[in-house]
């Protein structure tokens, strides 16, 4: 059973705060790992595609790293917004011929201002 | 093409009834999920069609679900004989290729059975 957690499960910080959350996923028959943002009644909406062991990307104040070895992920956001306020999803790829999106169940950032 | 496009909305339904869902993908992805998110989860896997093959239904599924993609392109997801516990967001997604671009969600179609 391929399984994807994310921690924390919620999260609430100060306008200002950075703060980072974890996607752990099984570090053997790795493709891909994306990493998505939900905001209340919109659809979630992509932010990174990370492949290869020791990705860094970023997105304005929005950046996640990859190990693909021990199975997990960092996404970082530096100085939150109000606006940053919303569920932050991963999603395994696996390898294979029946490849698919295993959703983690996301962490919620609230960011007070 | 704007993105994906899902049909209804919202969708009130009474306990018992069958409902189906419609789900335009972008032209070109040939791949096309759907995903039920209940209050507080994340997007809990249904299934998925690789063109106008269903390659994996989840066995989440009862046999009340079902879904086609009869030419590749858009999709639909019938429930038949509707329970409230099938009250949720479906939400439905494309993307090209095998997993490797991202996934392009819908708005998804909120359904509330009474």
């Amino acid at each position: 059973i391929l399984n994807v957690e994310q921690s924390p499960q919620s999260l609430h910080v100060q306008e200002g705060d950075s703060t980072n959350f974890t996607c752990s996923f099984p570090s053997s028959n790795f493709y891909a790992l994306h990493w998505y943002r939900w905001e209340t009644a919109k659809s979630p909406e992509a932010l990174f595609v990370m492949t290869l062991n020791g990705d860094e990307k970023k997105k304005g104040r929005i950046s996640a790293t990859l190990n693909t070895k021990e199975g997990y992920s960092y996404l970082y956001i530096k100085g939150s917004q109000p606006e940053d306020s919303a569920t932050y999803l991963c999603a395994f790829i696996n390898a294979g011929n029946n490849r698919k999106l295993i959703w983690g169940l996301g962490t919620s950032l609230a960011v007070n201002p | 093409d704007t993105g994906v496009s899902q049909n209804p909305r919202h969708k009130i339904t009474k306990r018992g009834q069958n409902v189906t869902f419609r789900c335009d993908p972008i032209s070109e992805h040939n791949r096309l999920y759907w995903y039920r998110q209940t209050l507080g989860q994340g997007p809990e896997f249904l299934t998925y069609f690789q063109n106008e093959a269903q390659l994996e239904k989840s066995r989440l599924l009862s046999d009340r679900f079902s879904a086609e993609r009869p030419k590749g392109s858009f999709s639909t997801l019938e429930i038949q004989r509707t329970e409230q516990g099938d009250s949720a967001m479906y939400l439905c997604a494309s993307s090209l290729g095998q997993g490797g671009p991202e996934a392009f969600f819908g708005q998804g179609t909120r359904l509330t059975v009474v």
